[in-house]
């Protein structure tokens, strides 16, 4: 049973353009929802968190967004550079349990 | 530098040999955990360690062991390996249960052939 599903395996977008990836989740037990980058031959790098009793969190060029009653978060990323290509993973956790992953993204920005 | 180190990052066995991964963190994290890593499966939860002395199994834990007798390190070992453990492992630890994130290690490749 898949609890955390990230349903678009790749995203191509160019530089100075918004990047949206998107994650799907099951539980609504999940207490924390938080986004994780990963370059070739490294472990992957916590990126941004966000609360389930928030609808948003802010860093830099990196926002979540977190629409609960549709179980679905999104991280965007504006404006998008190079750098930002690597594979995004989506993770949630609850009390009392380990971090859930999705599948991966593979973002790929163009110059 | 600080963080998450696994021994080896390649490693290459003939189905039925055995081998154990290392894992070795200096940040006095009390929580430690083994993935693996599969393509369009995400990351997997195998066994994990929520301190010295303690594991317990993950999402995947058939064909692993696991030790965490000091409490910096975490072994994974495969006793007969198959071709199904073709993989990434990683290593990863945390303070807490999770909501602090995650220290990953860069990941061992293996392959079981």
């Amino acid at each position: 049973d898949q609890q955390v599903k990230q349903n678009s395996p790749s995203l191509s977008v160019q530089e100075g353009r918004i990047s949206i990836l998107n994650c799907d989740y099951t539980n609504s037990m999940f207490d924390y929802f938080l986004w994780y980058k990963k370059y070739p031959a490294e472990g992957p790098t916590f990126l941004i968190s966000i609360s389930s009793i928030k609808d948003k969190n802010e860093d830099g060029r990196f926002t979540v967004f977190l629409n609960k009653s549709a179980k679905h978060l999104s991280l965007h990323i504006v404006p998008s550079q190079p750098g930002d290509s690597a594979v995004y993973f989506c993770a949630a956790w609850t009390s009392g349990s380990r971090l859930t992953f999705g599948e991966g993204t593979q973002l790929t920005v163009n110059p | 530098n600080a963080g998450v180190t696994q021994t080896p990052k390649f490693r290459v066995l003939k189905t039925g040999q055995s081998m154990t991964l290392l894992c070795a963190q200096d940040m006095n994290h009390e929580y430690m955990y083994w993935y693996r890593q599969d393509p369009g499966m995400g990351l997997r939860l195998i066994h994990y360690s929520v301190g010295e002395g303690t594991t317990a199994k993950g999402e995947v834990p058939d064909g692993y062991n696991v030790s965490r007798l000091k409490k910096q390190n975490f072994l994974l070992g495969l006793e007969s390996a198959a071709p199904s453990q073709t993989s990434v492992y990683f290593c990863a630890s945390s303070t807490g249960q999770g909501i602090y994130g995650y220290t990953f290690g860069s990941g061992t490749r293996l392959t079981v052939v």
